[in-house]
């Protein structure tokens, strides 16, 4: 099956640092890949569609100068979260489509800002 | 918009079962069911894109009423492991993944 990846599992940092998190789809191409982010007992929030070689899409709300997406190549897409601050810490999980419309999520990575 | 799920919670005694409903007020392309284990990614369980279209996974199977625009997920005889969170996820146009709030289901012995 398809599998994707994340990079880090977890992490902690100090307020203000910026954090980057890397997805990758391992053994498909992704010419689309989503970002979520899941704060504790609720469902998971789109926060951008990251699309291989364009600018990423944000949903209403999300800051693209704070989140910021690269989609560098079709397996790739990276999250960086600039000057984290406490209230950014959450549940971040990436999601990549192959062909066939079902969307394989990556594991998450736990970002605490302290 | 964000569909919306039914009921919030459930406990179920293993070998009882669950329906879980999802429905949005708007047409849908397709509908996507995940189930999620607590601190860890959603899994994905089925995708169901025709209307009328009812798809399977072991016990656990799914139904999609295109005019009614709602999706109802069927457990039967539920095992220990079905314990986690039910997500549905609507779609309008195969690229814009709108998720419900979730369904917690938990199954004790």
């Amino acid at each position: 099956g398809a599998v994707v990846s994340q990079h880090p599992s977890w992490v902690i940092c100090k307020s203000g640092t910026s954090v980057k998190i890397e997805c990758r789809s391992l053994d498909f191409q992704a010419t689309t890949m989503f970002w979520y982010r899941q704060f504790p007992k609720q469902s998971l929030m789109l926060m951008a569609t990251s699309n291989e070689g364009s600018k990423a899409t944000y949903e209403q709300g999300v800051e693209k100068d704070k989140f910021l997406i690269n989609h560098a190549s079709l397996t790739l897409s990276t999250l960086t979260v600039t000057s984290a601050h406490p209230e950014d810490s959450s549940f971040y999980i990436c999601s990549a489509t192959p062909l066939g419309g079902e969307q394989y999520f990556g594991p998450g990575t736990r970002l605490t800002v302290t | 918009q964000q569909p919306v799920q039914s009921p919030q919670a459930v406990i179920l005694r293993e070998g009882e079962d669950a329906v879980i409903n999802c429905s949005s007020s708007k047409a849908l392309y397709s509908v996507h069911w995940y189930r999620q284990k607590h601190g860890e990614a959603p899994v994905f369980l089925m995708i169901l894109l025709k209307g009328g279209e009812q798809k399977g996974h072991e016990k656990i199977s799914a139904s999609f009423n295109e005019k009614k625009q709602q999706s109802s997920l069927y457990l039967t005889a539920s095992q220990l492991s079905y314990s986690g969170t039910y997500f549905c996820g609507t779609d309008k146009y195969n690229n814009d993944m709108r998720f419900g709030a979730g369904t917690r289901l938990t199954v004790k012995p």
